[in-house]
């Protein structure tokens, strides 16, 4: 299997700018999570998926973001407008369910000028 | 909401030499599972060893063990016979067996690793 995809790897835009990050996971795996890393405040969980279905979204910051799943193969990650605050590792993770471990994509580095 | 401590937020160690990196956590429930993953360069978020809370014995891969400590909530990892690839961000995390899917993450120890 090919891991969890993300993309792009990098995104660089300009305050005010939509910004969408995309995730395939895993195939089979039934639960899909957003993260974002920033050096201040570490690894915090956005929002995740379970089924295709949002879960719990009370990580999400405010309301410029939004994530949607239309499938079992794809997510996104919309930022609209983004901010420079917004600048950070965004990392997307699968899990088949839910006592197995969690596999992380290779995350997408944003900064927002 | 459970807490995940990391104090040490730089370690080294020789290459082939032991380094013991720490963490602690605050929780009520009596299952869940720990965690700890490894970060290098590349910001890939790779699981290094996983431990059940129900399970006394602790985990071992390969060089990477554990030193889990139920009574006192204390999840240390040993690495022995450093490498220079182990060079990297590890980070501690803690997650409920029950009802609970989120990942809670220590803030992180970055280990060098001396030639």
């Amino acid at each position: 299997d090919a891991g969890v995809i993300q993309s792009p790897r990098h995104e660089v835009t300009e305050m005010g700018q939509e910004v969408t990050l995309r995730c395939k996971p895993i195939s089979g795996h039934d639960y899909l999570f957003w993260y974002r890393q920033t050096m201040m405040r570490g690894l915090e969980l956005l929002i995740y998926f379970n089924n295709n279905v949002p879960i719990d979204d009370s990580g999400m910051p405010e309301d410029r973001f939004s994530a949607k799943m239309p499938n079992a193969s794809f997510s996104t990650l919309k930022i609209q407008p983004s901010e420079p605050r917004d600048s950070a590792v965004y990392f997307c993770a699968s899990r088949k369910n839910r006592v197995d471990e969690q596999f992380f994509g290779p995350g997408t580095r944003l900064t927002v000028l | 909401a459970q807490t995940v401590t990391q104090s040490q937020p730089e370690m080294s160690v020789q290459e082939a030499e032991t380094v013991t990196l720490s963490c602690t956590y605050d929780t009520s429930e009596s299952d869940y599972y720990l965690f700890w993953y490894k970060q290098p360069p590349s910001r890939q978020m790779i699981l290094v060893i996983r431990q059940e809370a129900y399970k006394q014995q602790n985990a071992t891969e390969n060089r990477f063990s554990v030193n889990f400590q139920k009574a006192a909530k204390s999840f240390s990892l040993k690495i022995s016979d450093s490498q220079l690839g182990d060079a990297a961000m590890y980070f501690c995390a803690y997650r409920s067996a029950g009802t609970g899917n989120q990942f809670y993450f220590g803030t992180g120890t970055s280990l060098t690793v001396i030639p």
